[in-house]
């Protein structure tokens, strides 16, 4: 079976510019996630969608981010204009909807969009 | 805000050592999973620690997780070198929330 897979792998654009970043979850799997982590911090979570559908999207730092689901399959991540800031690696991850309270299904996780600003 | 405190950041031990990683926080959690990172590569999962006080082993890998489910830790016995890498701890504060809470990380080097 397939693992997460994100597209491109490195990205180096100009401050700017703009980019977006490919997620392709595992097969099934109903749950997307966007995670960052810029350079000496932690992952920091971004957003969750269910299907097509925003869960919560309270990680996104400013509406410089896009996020979408068309067809609850593949998600993309645009960054427009891009900012120094925005440099770092991004996650996704995807998870079963296993329909179970009180019960986190595990979080299965892409190779991560390595993202600079120039 | 929930926060993660991981430590220590970095590690350099002999092969055959024991050692001890540890991952704080004055929130309780109501699951926290141990993450092994190699680079270029996303998080991989370990062990989901769920129930206060329990212990998980995995070969040489012994999770636990704090009574009040705020703390955990993850202790390797006779390290080797292929178990250089990247630990995460992350959290899952439950009541329908599934974004996870990442510790900064250890980066384990185990040299030979």
């Amino acid at each position: 079976e397939a693992g997460v897979t994100q597209f491109p792998s490195h990205s180096v654009i100009e401050k700017g510019q703009t980019v977006t970043l490919r997620c392709d979850p595992i097969s099934g799997h109903d749950n997307l996630y966007w995670y960052r982590r810029v350079m000496g911090k932690e992952i920091k979570f971004l957003l969750h969608f269910v299907k097509e559908s925003k869960q919560d999207e309270s990680g996104m730092p400013n509406n410089r981010f896009l996020a979408e689901r068309t067809g609850g399959t593949y998600s993309t991540l645009k960054v427009q204009p891009a900012e120094l800031e925005d440099s770092g690696v991004y996650f996704c991850a995807s998870s079963l909807n296993s329909g179970l309270l009180f019960f986190t299904d595990t979080q299965y996780f892409g190779p991560g969009t390595r993202l600079t600003v120039l | 805000t929930q926060l993660l405190e991981q430590s220590p950041q970095f590690l350099s031990i002999q092969e055959g050592e024991n050692l001890t990683v540890y991952c704080n926080s004055s929130s309780v959690f109501s699951s926290l999973q141990w993450y092994r990172q190699e680079p270029g590569e996303g998080p991989v999962l370990l062990v989901t620690v769920v129930t206060g006080g329990e212990v998980k082993k995995l070969k040489r890998l012994t999770f636990q997780f704090g009574d009040a489910r705020k703390d955990s830790s993850l202790h390797i016995t006779a390290a080797q070198p292929g178990d250089t890498g990247l630990y995460l701890c992350a959290g899952d504060s439950g009541a329908g929330s599934y974004q996870l809470t990442f510790g900064k990380g250890t980066k384990l080097s185990v040299i030979p």
